[in-house]
């Protein structure tokens, strides 16, 4: 059975970091590209990065660009999200989900549960 | 970037009704577009990929279609679990943008 879950959310001062990982299982793990999609409370789904399966590209939301970095280790089948010089506007539950490797079109099909970010003082 | 839009934003239907979700590109993504179903509390759920074609258990009542710039997502007759937000999603060109969302609510 796919499984992705994530963990690392929390409570963060703005301007401070966190960080976020996503474990993966029941897939190989290594073939998959995995992204990060945020949402924050009452709003809807805002696409934040993601990473090709042996971590050599990236790419990134325009909003987290140069504040963010997702890495992958593909060893401990886990992809992290490296939050910094957080802001309220960053509040949200993260996200990781798995690119169906069917065709080229690059849909998400399997998600994990999310975790919970809230930047406050 | 790509920005998508969706309309209407939400509607009202009851159980057993045809329901129809139009989703915008503001260019061409092809068919690389995807349709996804939250409901609360809940991570998203895919529907359809490339436009058109039917996520593996996914109910035939969903459908999708479109290229281009137009999209829609139809159920054929709604049913109680299809209560919920659709989203649709490009994934021709990064950021892959996601329209605003369409809540489903019952009549």
């Amino acid at each position: 059975e796919v499984q992705l879950v994530e963990s690392g959310g929390g409570l963060g001062q703005p301007g401070g970091s966190l960080r976020l990982s996503c474990a993966a299982s029941g897939f190989t793990f290594s073939s998959y590209w995995i992204h990060w999609v945020r949402q924050a409370p009452g709003k809807g789904l805002v696409w934040v990065s993601r990473i090709k399966s042996d971590g050599s590209y990236t790419s990134y939301a325009d909003s987290v660009k140069g504040r963010f970095t997702i890495s992958r280790d593909n060893a401990k089948n886990t992809v992290f999200l490296q939050m910094n010089s957080l802001s309220a506007e960053d509040t949200a539950v993260y996200y990781c989900a798995r690119e169906s490797s069917v065709g080229q079109w690059q849909p998400l099909d399997y998600w994990g549960q999310g975790t919970l970010v809230t930047v406050s003082s | 970037d790509i920005q998508m839009t969706q309309s209407p934003s939400s509607l009202s239907a009851s159980v057993g009704d045809r329901v129809t979700i139009t989703c915008r590109a503001s260019q061409s993504v092809s068919i690389y577009l995807n349709w996804y179903q939250q409901k609360p509390g809940k991570a998203p759920k895919l529907l359809i990929y490339a436009a058109s074609s039917l996520q593996s258990g996914v109910p035939s009542r969903f459908s999708g279609s479109g290229s281009g710039t137009d999209f829609t997502l139809t159920i054929s007759s709604l049913q109680p679990e299809d209560f919920a937000t659709y989203y649709c999603q490009q994934s021709y060109s990064a950021p892959f943008t996601f329209g605003p969302g369409t809540k489903v609510d019952i009549k």
